[in-house]
């Protein structure tokens, strides 16, 4: 069954640095992969989609890369801030045609200190 | 922008009572999901529904069901609680477009303790 892995410790960085987090997965080659925000008792938001045939993906300060061979997705946060302490999910489109269903991975928390 | 609703950011249920969880999404999409939230486990999809009365089973629907009789509303049943059903439950929406790739939009979500 299609499995995904994101980093379950949490990652702790210095504000300015770059943050990059995880996502891996298996048995599975996804059309699409997406990344997701959510803060402590709050539902995710929406922040990038990267399809199969793109490499690479950038909004603002954040850059997703997705590579089909490795199956592996890196999402990097540039010039991070407090701010940007949340938990952070990529999810991978369930394969069901246009249900649009996704498959979540369990997040990476992301600290990023003063 | 849209706006997906929940009736009930905390509910403390007993074990046996029937549950009710709706959520009400104003951007006329018309997949909607609920999904519940375990640490660990991440997001795990209960039922999925793709327009007004369809439904489809997700990757946990046991103990649960749900009900589309209007596109902006999805509730969720859970007929008998029980413990193992604590969790926090997110309810999500999508325009399916004309590939599937959007986003989806998620509610803030509802923590059910039940007793």
């Amino acid at each position: 069954s299609q499995k995904i892995e994101q980093n379950s410790e949490a990652l702790n960085i210095q504000e300015g640095k770059t943050a990059t987090l995880t996502c891996n997965y298996t048995n599975y080659s996804p059309a699409y992969l997406q990344w997701y925000r959510q803060d402590p008792g709050r539902g995710p938001v929406f922040l990038l989609l990267i399809r199969e045939n793109e490499k690479e993906k950038r909004k603002e300060r954040l850059k997703v890369t997705f590579d089909t061979t490795l199956k592996q997705s890196l999402f990097h946060i540039t010039a991070s801030q407090p701010a940007d302490s949340a938990t952070y999910l990529c999810a991978l489109d369930h394969g069901s045609g246009n249900t649009g269903k996704l498959i979540f991975g369990q997040g990476t928390t992301l600290q990023v200190k003063p | 922008d849209v706006k997906v609703t929940q009736s009930s950011r905390y509910l403390v249920k007993r074990t046996g009572e029937k549950v009710f969880l709706e959520c009400v999404q104003d951007m006329d999409h018309e997949n909607m999901f609920w999904y519940r939230q375990d640490p660990g486990l991440g997001l795990r999809l209960i039922y999925f529904s793709y327009d007004v009365k369809m439904k489809e089973k997700g990757d946990i629907p046991e103990g649960y069901s749900v009900s589309r009789e209007k596109k902006e509303r999805f509730s969720l049943i859970l007929e008998s609680a029980s413990t193992n059903q604590t969790s926090m439950y997110l309810c999500a929406s999508k325009d399916p477009g004309t590939s599937g790739k959007s986003e989806q939009f998620f509610g803030p979500g509802t923590r059910l303790t039940v007793l």
